[in-house]
């Protein structure tokens, strides 16, 4: 059974960069495609982008200037970048196994993060 | 991209009774869509895919319907383990992914 763990700093600065990572266990990020979404306090859900077993990316555009998603098969995780954040990114952040046709079908249990001086 | 639009926002219903909850999609997604279920402090679940697939282990009350630009979700008879907020999603051919903005079922 896949389970997915996110870890990361709760706290960043505003125009710091935030970073996270999202430890795959009982399957090899290899076999599939896997992405971030994320959700802020009280609202819904926006999709960060994600990463295939090829390694390709896709990012969403209103994003994709500040994110990078990368995947690290030695240590079968993914991780997450995101540059010059504000209180804009303050969010649980969640990883995903993506798969094209039925969509994010095992999630993470989320990490909180907060952008605050 | 294409924009979701959900409703209603909240539904108001009691254990046993039928939802029906709607999705919108801003222009035509065929059947490039999927719902979500989501508790407090939880990650979402996956229930329906491609429009009218329920995803393995979703119980046969929950069905989706739609295609084109207009969507539905029919959960046939409330249990109360269904109060809950729903979000619907699409995938455009060039797998950017949106979701509305959600519908809470409550008591």
């Amino acid at each position: 059974q896949v389970q997915l763990q996110e870890s990361g700093p709760g706290l960043v600065k505003p125009s710091e960069t935030l970073s996270l990572t999202c430890i795959v266990s009982g399957d090899s990020i290899d076999n599939y495609y896997w992405s971030w979404i994320r959700q802020p306090p009280g609202q819904g859900l926006e999709w960060i982008g994600y990463v295939s077993n090829s390694g390709s990316t896709n990012y969403n555009p209103s994003l994709k200037s500040r994110v990078t998603i990368s995947a690290d098969t030695s240590k079968n995780h993914l991780s997450l970048e995101m540059k010059s954040v504000t209180t804009a990114d303050t969010a649980v952040y969640f990883c995903a196994r993506m798969l094209v046709v039925e969509g994010f079908d095992v999630w993470g249990q989320g990490t909180i993060v907060s952008v605050s001086s | 991209e294409t924009v979701l639009t959900q409703s209603p926002a909240t539904l108001s219903l009691s254990p046993g009774e039928r939802a029906t909850l709607s999705c919108r999609a801003s222009q035509s997604i065929n059947t490039y869509l999927a719902w979500y279920q989501q508790k407090p402090g939880q990650a979402p679940r996956l229930l329906i895919y491609d429009a009218s697939n329920r995803a393995p282990g979703i119980p046969a009350r929950f069905s989706g319907s739609g295609s084109g630009t207009d969507f539905t979700l029919t959960i046939s008879s409330l249990e109360p383990e269904d109060f809950a907020v729903y979000y619907c999603q699409q995938r455009s051919r060039r797998l950017i992914f949106t979701f509305g903005p959600g519908t809470k079922v409550d008591f």
